[in-house]
This record gives C-alpha cells, sequence and structure tokens, in this order.
C-alpha cells in the first residue's frame, strides 16, 4: 500500500529542546517537501528536495534544517532558533515534472510548552 | 481533528445542491491554478488544476473556471456530498517546486 508517513501524530517538546519530525514515502518520488499550516492560515513552504543528498529553503527556513540521505525520507527538525514552532506540520512528495499533484501526508501536531 | 478551519470563510450547502468555491488569485504570471481538498485531521488531497491558458476543466464530479481578467479562480462541486465536507484550497504554481502558492482556505459545510 503506497503512501506517505508522518510520525507521530501528535508532539510535545519543551522550549528550547530540538526535534525532528519524520517523512517516510514509498511512492518512488523524487521531490519532497515540508510546509507548515497555522490556523486560518495556508500552506508556507519550509524546504523542498528534488534529490537525494539535495534540497532548498522555502519561505519560511528560518529555524529548521532537513536532510535528504535516502529518497525515501525526508526529516525536518525544528530547532530552537525557530521563535513560534508551535505549528502542524505536513510533508509531501510529487514526481518530478508534476509539481502541481503533491502527496501528502497525514501530518505531525508540535506542540512547545 | 485539526483546527485548520478556525476562522475561514465558511460555505454551507444542502447535500444534492450544487458548491461554488471562490477563490482571488494575485499573481498574473502564474502557469497553473491547483485545487486541494483537506478532511479534518487529514494531510490535503489535489483535486485538479488548470493550465493558464484555460477558461475551463472538468474533472469527477467537479470543474475548475479560470477568469484571468478579474484574476478568479472557482471550483464547483456538482451534487454536494457529506464526503465534500472540508476545507478547499486554492493555489498557484508560477513555475517550479517552490513556487506553489496556497492561499487560506474555504471551509465547505454540507447540511444532511
Amino acid at each position: 500500500d503506497g503512501g506517505i508517513t508522518q510520525s507521530p501524530k501528535y508532539l510535545f517538546r519543551k522550549e528550547g529542546q530540538n526535534v525532528t519530525l519524520s517523512c517516510e514515502q514509498n511512492l518512488n518520488h523524487d521531490a519532497m517537501y515540508w510546509y507548515r499550516q497555522d490556523p486560518g492560515q495556508g500552506l508556507r513552504l519550509i524546504y523542498y528536495s528534488q534529490i537525494v543528498n539535495d534540497f532548498q529553503k522555502g519561505d519560511i527556513a528560518e529555524g529548521y534544517s532537513v536532510s535528504r540521505e535516502k529518497k525515501e525520507s525526508f526529516p525536518l527538525t525544528v530547532t530552537s532558533a525557530q521563535k513560534n514552532p508551535t505549528a502542524f506540520y505536513l510533508c509531501a512528495s510529487s514526481w518530478e515534472g508534476t509539481y502541481n499533484e503533491q502527496f501528502f501526508g497525514p501530518g505531525t501536531r508540535l506542540t512547545v510548552l | 481533528g485539526e483546527s485548520v478551519g478556525l476562522h475561514l470563510p465558511t460555505l454551507s450547502v444542502q447535500e444534492g445542491d450544487n458548491s461554488i468555491i471562490n477563490c482571488a488569485y494575485s499573481n498574473s504570471a502564474s502557469d497553473y491554478f491547483i485545487w486541494y481538498k483537506q478532511e479534518s485531521g487529514k494531510g490535503p488531497q489535489f483535486i485538479i488544476d488548470i493550465r493558464s491558458n484555460m477558461d475551463k476543466r472538468q474533472g469527477q464530479r467537479v470543474t475548475v473556471l479560470l477568469n484571468k481578467t478579474v484574476k478568479h479562480l472557482s471550483l464547483q462541486i456538482a451534487a454536494t456530498q457529506p464526503g465534500d465536507s472540508a476545507v478547499y484550497f486554492c493555489a498557484e504554481n508560477s513555475g517550479g517546486y517552490q513556487k506553489v502558492t496556497f492561499g487560506t482556505g474555504t471551509k465547505l459545510q454540507v447540511i444532511p
């Protein structure tokens, strides 16, 4: 059963701690993305990756870091430098050349206490 | 579910009626316009896209209309069903991976 998975669904961390959100896909997609979603707002792009070992900053990359060591995996680290990390984080993937149709995971709700 | 629907414009439609969800866009240079559906507690799901040189495109039970003169995009859902209840986002693609920009969304409530 192909798809994109994110875990955990809910995550709680203390202020000042780094936290890593996982994203795995078995769709054989080349491109992967991380978005942040806040209540009443659309999705904002944090980072994206076109191929393994390559990634680019999106609109709101400050305070976040990513890696792309494997095609299937694109973890996102929310660092202590992110001023307002509490949000809903969505990972997506797409085939190269079909950027309009992105497949999204179920999301991770991060709450920083 | 997630609170992503808070503070969003809401459209309430009777089951079986047609729904029209509207979106205003700002970038005249966008190559594609896209609609996504997000059900409560889930990630968004692609519905349909339309290239900027088209005025209309139809899918299964959905029609997207593009009016470039007034920079307006609409999604029409025929015979709305309870399963259509969700937040609907329009998005623009002005070229490349990093250029898909999402709007704020409209919440569709289907009244049984």
